[in-house]
């Protein structure tokens, strides 16, 4: 099945330093990635929409300078927090869009393939 | 916006007792319905999912409804095992967005007892 990697799988930086998280389709390619944050106990919060080749889409209230995206390649996505204060901690998943077939006949299916999440704790 | 609502964990069951994790929706239109689990050390997976009202997904042995008129898409399982034990999570995806901007509930705990 379609596996979606992330490195690191957890980290640890100061404040005022840069952590670069990456994302992979190990075995598919993926024009669109996703990216969320999820607190403790709580829901998954989408964060970015990043597409292959082009800007990156920012979710109401995400700082777009302060989360960078790259999605540079069809295999592989990165979030960069930048300058990273102790609120940035947390737990952060991407997801990988799959293309699954249709799309001349009828509409065309896509399924979300998640990576296992970076646990960023900024001290 | 669109929200989704789950029930509230942690649920803890004993092995082969009867499951319902409750998620309701609000959302405008038709939505497509997932539920996710999520096992320790490991990434969301799409367990089952409904496209349409009155469609019924199924996997696994377990089984939701899409039920528009009380915006409900329930998670059932006659009858749990230990290795069911995960966090579960519903969500949606808004009419015509196919797997694009999925909207999660907060998650519910499970856990299964021997």
């Amino acid at each position: 099945g379609a596996v979606v990697s992330q490195h690191p799988s957890w980290v640890i930086c100061k404040s005022g330093t840069s952590v670069k998280i990456e994302c992979r389709s190990l075995d598919f390619q993926a024009t669109t990635m996703f990216w969320y944050r999820q607190f403790p106990k709580q829901s998954l919060m989408l964060m970015a929409t990043s597409n292959e080749g082009s800007k990156a889409t920012y979710e109401q209230g995400v700082e777009k300078d302060k989360f960078l995206i790259n999605h540079a390649s069809l295999t592989l996505s990165t979030l960069t927090v930048t300058s990273a204060h102790p609120e940035d901690s947390s737990f952060y998943i991407c997801s990988a869009r799959a293309y699954l077939g249709g799309g001349t006949s009828g509409s065309s299916t896509y399924e979300q393939y998640f990576g296992p999440g970076t646990r960023l704790t900024v001290t | 916006g669109d929200s989704v609502t789950q029930m509230e964990g942690p649920v803890t069951l004993s092995e082969e007792a009867f499951l319902t994790i409750n998620c309701t929706y609000t959302a405008t239109g038709y939505p497509s319905l997932f539920w996710y689990v999520q096992y320790p050390g490991e990434g969301l997976q799409l367990l089952l999912k409904a496209t349409k009202a009155d469609d019924k997904g199924s996997n696994k042995g377990f089984e939701a409804t899409y039920r528009k008129e009380t915006t409900s898409f329930h998670l059932e399982k006659g009858s749990v095992q230990v290795s069911d034990s995960a966090v579960y999570f519903c969500a949606l995806s808004g009419q015509g967005q196919g797997a694009q901007k999925l909207v999660f509930g907060q998650g519910t705990r499970l856990t299964i007892n021997p």
